[in-house]
């Protein structure tokens, strides 16, 4: 059954500098995000994207996130100076219709800011 | 309550006992979707069930929606050690591309 994975599993970095993580969707799907999950809290929306732009991104998709789908597999998400407070599980999720189907979440990269 | 809360936020049971879980929502949705997620791990999706829907199966899961109580429940029967998870709900905001994900139900299962 195809799914959506996602590298690295496990990223340590410190305070400031730049990541990226990455997401290989479900080949046919068209729609893209990013949600993540601080520990212990709930799953929250980051990023919608949609025909190689975003099509809707939440308070904290800031300037410091961008999203992009640089060949035809991969969408990333990088952060380019990164904070304490961005420590979190980062999912990536992907549909082959957004008002139809389900969202397939990736298994998700625990990021460590210290 | 805030969009797509479940309820218990934890539920303990002996293997073999059915498990019920609830999600309330607060405005109108197209479908409504059930996730688990393993301690520390990514989330797998259950059922999607649509807003003209009333109840779904899948496997020992039956979903049930009320669209009048904006209310979804998840019935896990006859229950595993390895069903211990955490269960979300999550709903589309309407008119927007995210999902809105509850707090989750802990479900342990005891063997």
């Amino acid at each position: 059954e195809p799914e959506v994975t996602q590298t690295p599993s496990h990223q340590v970095t410190q305070m400031g500098q730049e990541v990226i993580l990455r997401c290989v969707p479900i080949s046919n799907h068209l729609y893209f995000y990013w949600y993540r999950q601080i520990l212990g809290q709930k799953v929250e929306f980051l990023v919608s994207f949609y025909n190689n732009e975003i099509s809707e991104k939440s308070e904290i998709f800031d300037d410091q996130f961008s999203v992009e789908r640089p060949d035809g597999s991969n969408f990333t998400l990088k952060i380019r100076s990164t904070k304490l407070e961005d420590s979190a599980m980062y999912f990536c999720a992907s549909s082959a219709d957004f008002f139809q189907e389900t969202q397939y979440f990736g298994p998700g990269t625990r990021l460590l800011v210290l | 309550s805030q969009q797509g809360e479940e309820d218990p936020q934890a539920l303990s049971i002996q293997e073999g006992e059915n498990a019920t879980m609830n999600c309330s929502y607060k405005t109108s949705i197209n479908n409504l979707q059930w996730y688990r997620q393993n301690s520390g791990r990514g989330l797998v999706h259950l059922i999607l069930i649509r807003s003209n829907e009333r109840e779904k199966h899948s496997g020992r899961l039956r979903v049930t929606l009320d669209t009048s109580k904006k209310s979804s429940s998840l019935l896990i029967t006859a229950s595993r050690a390895a069903d211990t998870a955490s269960y979300f709900c999550a709903t589309p905001t309407s008119g927007t591309y995210k999902y809105i994900f509850g707090t989750g139900t802990r479900l342990k299962v005891l063997a």
